[in-house]
């Protein structure tokens, strides 16, 4: 079973910032946190993934609170190209990733 | 570079048949993974191959195996099909060493009447 809590879906206005949290309370010590998406009828895409610090690319930014427990990944200006849905996830050395259901996040015009 | 294809892309079969279904990596990944997708499941981790061994495996029956050739390129086969099995089946390939950072093909969906 997934680890992680998401919630289903969320809206957001095309522009302003996307903030999709992730509940991981029993992440591991060596586990990371991955952050996926998966637009409509495509194969998942690699978003971004950190341990403990937090991260930033080209896509977006991945903010890890202090004690692991849960996460944020911001888009800093949403499109309509970023409505899809998108996963959080917790790996560690197994290479196993395990999908829960995903946020599904609809960026409005 | 291309991306990772898959082949077909969309599929029939009838309960009780077999089905073997195509994958090949992004020039010079070496590991190919399997997941099944499914509304209710979700994605769900089928197994992976590196050099062309089976390096990992998640939960599912016998009836799905796969094999990955010296090119890499991978298939996966399901035998005695099941209602059950319709899904959409991906394939991710992965740089050695980055199995963090997966590129998935684009699926083949596959229906079982």
């Amino acid at each position: 079973d997934a680890k992680t809590t998401q919630p289903p879906s969320m809206d957001c206005a095309e522009g302003r910032a996307a903030n999709l949290p992730c509940n991981h309370s029993t992440i591991s010590g060596n586990e990371y946190v991955y952050w996926y998406r998966q637009i409509h009828s495509q194969g998942p895409q690699y978003i971004i993934h950190g341990l403990k610090n937090n991260e930033t690319n080209e896509m977006a930014s991945l903010i890890i609170t202090e004690d692991r427990k849960s996460s944020t990944l911001i888009l800093p200006h949403a499109t309509l190209r970023d409505t899809a849905v998108y996963y959080c996830i917790n790996a560690g050395n197994n290479r196993k990733l395990i999908w829960g259901l995903g946020t599904s996040l609809a960026v409005n015009p | 570079k291309a991306g990772v294809t898959q082949t077909p892309r969309y599929l029939i079969k009838t309960r009780g048949q077999q089905v073997t279904l195509s994958c090949s990596p992004i020039s010079g990944h070496r590991s190919v993974s399997w997941y099944q997708q499914t509304p209710g499941q979700g994605l769900q981790f089928l197994f992976e191959y590196f050099s062309e061994t089976q390096r990992n495996k998640g939960n599912f029956p016998g009836r799905f195996s796969g094999r990955q050739f010296s090119n890499s390129r991978s298939e996966m086969n399901v035998s005695t099909l099941e209602l059950g099995d319709s899904a959409l089946y991906l394939c991710a390939s992965n740089q050695a060493g980055q199995w963090e950072t997966q590129y998935f093909g684009p699926g083949t969906r596959l229906l079982v009447l």
